[in-house]
């Protein structure tokens, strides 16, 4: 079975900029969660969807969003890009079948620089 | 969801038993124990998890305490591709797949 793909592995920015960062679950999966890895704030929490919703989010400015496709697919978008936003952002799948727990599978990442 | 406590680093031998600890003091009954681990720049990996009884996979066994207040990860035989961050995370179980990292353990194995 595929694992979570992220695209692109790499990317450089300038201040200003936007981006796109895209996600392919695990197949089967529903639930898509997204995070930003900082040296300075390790590993935080943005937002996650399920069915095409967006069900939890964390403490990021408006500049951050995401939405998901109806194959469960995922984008996040990150607007008028800082210097800040450098930073390895993660894509986690899961099943959310239901179960008393849902493990979380986590793509490679895809490292962003702001220049 | 509950916040935890792990030491900044750890050492351990390769072939010997690695123990990691964590506090949870304020871990609450529906609130399950996870732990996770990322090697340098991948994506973080699931271990194990557990509420109130040990629990063992072929990757590591999870020891709670009665008062569940505390955890120890045990890598019966670690190797140095183990060699990585270990966070330990508490949440509630259900559908909230939003996960709390903290600063986790930094784990060094040696030859």
């Amino acid at each position: 079975k595929a694992g979570v793909t992220q695209t692109p592995r790499y990317l450089i920015k300038t201040r200003g900029q936007q981006v796109t960062l895209s996600c392919s679950p695990i197949s089967g999966h529903r639930s898509v969660s997204w995070y930003q890895q900082t040296p300075g704030q390790g590993l935080q929490f943005l937002f996650e969807y399920f069915s095409e919703t967006q069900r939890n989010k964390g403490n990021f400015p408006g500049r951050f969003s995401g939405r998901q496709f109806s194959n469960s697919r995922s984008e996040m978008n990150v607007s008028t890009l800082e210097l800040g936003d450098s930073a390895l952002y993660l894509c986690a799948s899961s099943l959310d079948g239901g179960a008393s727990y849902n493990e979380q599978f986590f793509g490679p990442g895809t490292r962003l620089t702001v220049l | 969801d509950a916040k935890t406590t792990q030491p900044t680093s750890m050492d351990c031998a390769e072939g010997r038993a690695a123990n990691l600890p964590c506090n949870h003091s304020t871990i609450s009954g529906n609130e399950y124990v996870y732990w996770y681990r990322q090697i340098h720049s991948q994506g973080p990996q699931y271990i194990i998890h557990g509420l109130k009884n040990n629990e063992t996979n072929e990757m590591a066994s999870l020891i709670i305490t009665e008062d569940r207040k505390s955890s120890t990860l045990i890598l019966p035989h670690a190797t140095l591709r183990d060699t990585a961050v270990y966070y330990c995370i508490v949440r509630a179980a259900g559908y909230n797949d939003k996960l709390i990292f903290g600063t986790g353990t930094r784990l060094q194995v040696f030859p």
